[in-house]
């Protein structure tokens, strides 16, 4: 299906461990996102994309590492989790970075024990 | 100060109310608006966008920008359940290569 696809939905995880979190995008969008979304921060950008290996980063990078080696795909990787970046993960693509229309996918939600 | 600010509520109302949201900015910079709605467990999604400054409307939403001030609005009118949702301003200086700055999101409830 066309549309913009995050895996997992869930994961519960221990300290320490290292966690990727998948978005896969069908629009051939050039940007993608990844923010994240936490009680009483709202949505906070984690990092950025504006094309295949062009990544930029966000409001609260630390602690992640992102690549982009194909447009579609924009893996979100947690090197050794902490219990602070328990969240949910809300990814998202457009055509331009501030263009307005950024297309979300559902979210995955993470627990880090 | 945050670039954007944006009360969280939670804000309830009863159905058929006219809905206010509101958020601030302080970068003058800013000239493209949107507001997205989010409803529980799902991603946000774009309700309205506007350019500089002035009024648009779509159905029963209306989105307003006073630059002059730094405010932007957007109005529900004859709210309806349905119309429960987290509501989040976002805001950008450039139309190619500056990521939105979001709000923080109104929690909007619309009792019946």
């Amino acid at each position: 299906d066309a549309g913009i696809t995050q895996s997992p939905r869930y994961k519960i995880t221990e300290t320490g461990r290292q966690v990727t979190l998948m978005c896969h995008q069908t629009w051939s969008h050039s940007y993608m996102f990844w923010y994240r979304q936490d009680l009483g921060h709202g949505l906070r950008l984690i990092y950025y994309s504006a094309a295949a290996d062009i990544t930029d980063k966000g409001e609260v990078p630390d602690g992640y590492v992102v690549s982009r080696s194909k447009t579609e795909n924009f893996p979100l990787t947690l090197e050794s989790a902490t219990r602070s970046q328990t969240s949910v993960y809300f990814c998202a693509s457009s055509r331009g970075a501030g263009t307005g229309e950024l297309f979300f996918g559902e979210g995955s939600r993470l627990t880090v024990l | 100060q945050k670039e954007v600010e944006q009360d969280p509520g939670p804000l309830s109302v009863p159905e058929g109310a006219i809905v206010s949201l509101n958020c601030t900015y302080s970068n003058s910079a800013f000239q493209y608006f949107m507001w997205y709605r989010q409803y529980s467990r799902k991603g946000p999604e774009l309700l309205m966008y506007t350019y500089s400054s002035g009024n648009k409307e779509d159905g029963r939403f209306t989105a307003q920008v006073d630059k002059s001030s730094k405010y932007i609005s957007l109005f529900i009118r004859d709210s309806q359940p349905s119309d429960s949702a987290t509501y989040l301003c976002a805001m950008s200086a450039y139309s190619g290569n500056t990521p939105l700055v979001f709000g923080k999101g109104t929690r909007l409830s619309v009792i019946a």
